[in-house]
């Protein structure tokens, strides 16, 4: 049982490159999330999805898209990668969202040169 | 949406010495209560979680919670700590759909 699987661990990028983080889930898991993570400020919410087919944006969604075709899997895709998105990711599911744990997988160290 | 408050983002204290971490929320509706904790260079862990029922929950690794629903808090102890928890600890609250999180207690205990 691996659990949330992100991929890749590290990657840097040169600004205005885009790129797809990948995270993958095998717990069949109806709910998945992809944070970043900035020294002090905790994690943020980008974008959810509540099921296949179903997303939404979080708090911080703007410069990325999601897309959600199966329950396993729902990649990051950064558009047009800019410094500011220089951050570590991390991936996140749970059966639901409000009762239940959240499974979090290794992040993604990302950075925008 | 729901926010998390999290106090003292620093903390450092010695083996032995005991450990309580705040956490106060804004929601207006019912709540799910977590603590997560990430070591370093490792991803979150849940460490305990209140839902309902009795509101002193007790965790992994010693730690427990109380929850007073009427301060809004969601507050972490443990009696005496080890070096083995060096980590930074994040209180989260679930509501419409979103798990939110406050910034984060950075503990360091020296041995």
């Amino acid at each position: 049982n691996a659990g949330v699987t992100q991929t890749p661990k590290f990657q840097v990028l040169k600004t205005g490159q885009s790129m797809t983080l990948q995270c993958a889930q095998d717990m069949n898991h109806e709910y998945m999330s992809w944070y970043r993570q900035d020294p002090g400020m905790g994690l943020r919410l980008i974008h959810y999805s509540v099921g296949a087919g179903i997303t939404d944006q979080g708090e911080v969604p703007n410069g990325y898209n999601v897309s959600r075709s199966t329950t396993e899997d729902f990649p990051l895709r950064l558009l047009s990668a800019a410094p500011s998105q220089t951050s570590v990711y991390f991936c996140a599911s749970s059966w639901v969202q409000g009762g239940t744990e959240a499974f979090f997988g290794q992040g993604t160290r990302l950075t925008v040169v | 949406a729901q926010s998390v408050s999290q106090h003292n983002h620093h903390v450092i204290l010695s083996e032995a010495a005991s450990l309580e971490l705040g956490c106060n929320y804004s929601y207006g509706g019912t709540v799910n209560l977590f603590w997560y904790v990430q070591y370093p260079g490792q991803h979150l862990q849940l460490l305990l979680k209140y839902f309902s029922g009795d509101p002193l929950v007790k965790g992994i690794k010693g730690f427990e919670a109380e929850f007073i629903k009427s301060k809004f808090s969601f507050n972490l102890r443990k009696p005496s700590v080890q070096w083995s928890d060096t980590a930074e600890y994040f209180c989260a609250v679930t509501g419409n759909n979103r798990l939110a999180f406050g910034k984060g207690n950075q503990v360091v205990v020296i041995p």
